[in-house]
């Protein structure tokens, strides 16, 4: 079965450190990996995806992920951490290989980002 | 080009009505998927649907939810005697495909059951 794990449900950074939230995958084929991010009382918006080619990902607020293959991780990170980056973020990957391959996504369980002042 | 939208942000049910909660995929995408949060937990694969057809519905409680993306109008899902356990954050997301297409996600409908 696809799936991912997020094995932080909390990640604690002072702002102006780096941080980094992690996201391992398994699929039976290649991956394709999603971060969102929601804010209280919100909808998930998509930070960033890893379908094919260059391995480190670029997408809004500044963030980006690397995608591993050997580790099978795909962790998210910025260099610079702001208070107001503080929100939970999912990692998911794309359910092409399952039993069901119909294409949903797949989430974690998600990891809470609390940047402190 | 407006998001997906969904409606009610909010609804109160008492136990034993039914919820309707409605979803307008983004211009364009013709795939729309329904997930549930419940508090403090991750989001739940629900159904998975395209223009009048329903692909994947294996996150469906087998009794009392049905949705439906009819060829026109927004998507439903539909609760009826609702429960305490109901009660949740839906959210509706939509995309123009599969593969590596983005999904995009509603700012959701809470449902709250008293």
């Amino acid at each position: 079965a696809q799936s991912v794990a997020q094995p932080e449900d909390q990640v604690n950074v002072a702002e102006g450190n780096p941080l980094t939230v992690k996201c391992t995958y398994s699929v039976s084929g290649n991956p394709y990996l999603f971060w969102y991010v929601q804010y209280p009382n919100r909808g998930l918006q998509f930070l960033l995806k890893y379908i094919t080619g260059d391995n480190l990902v670029k997408g809004s607020y500044g963030f980006e992920a690397e995608f591993n293959k050997s580790q099978t991780s795909f962790h998210l990170k910025k260099p610079s951490a702001l208070v107001s980056d503080s929100a939970l973020y999912f990692c998911a990957v794309r359910d092409l290989y399952g039993s069901s391959n119909t294409g949903k996504l797949i989430f974690g369980q998600g990891t809470t980002l609390q940047v402190k002042p | 080009n407006a998001g997906v939208m969904q409606n009610p942000r909010h609804l109160v049910r008492r136990r034993g009505q039914e919820a309707r909660l409605r979803c307008s995929p983004m211009k364009g995408h013709s795939h729309v998927y329904w997930y549930r949060q419940l508090p403090e937990e991750g989001l739940k694969f629900m159904v998975y649907l395209q223009k009048e057809n329903i692909i994947d519905e294996s996150g469906m409680p087998k009794e009392r939810f049905s949705a439906e993306f009819p060829k026109e109008g927004p998507s439903i899902l539909r609760i009826q005697q609702v429960v305490r356990g109901d009660s949740a954050a839906y959210f509706c997301a939509s995309s123009p495909g599969q593969g590596g297409n983005t999904i995009y996600f509603g700012e959701g409908s809470w449902l709250t059951v008293v």
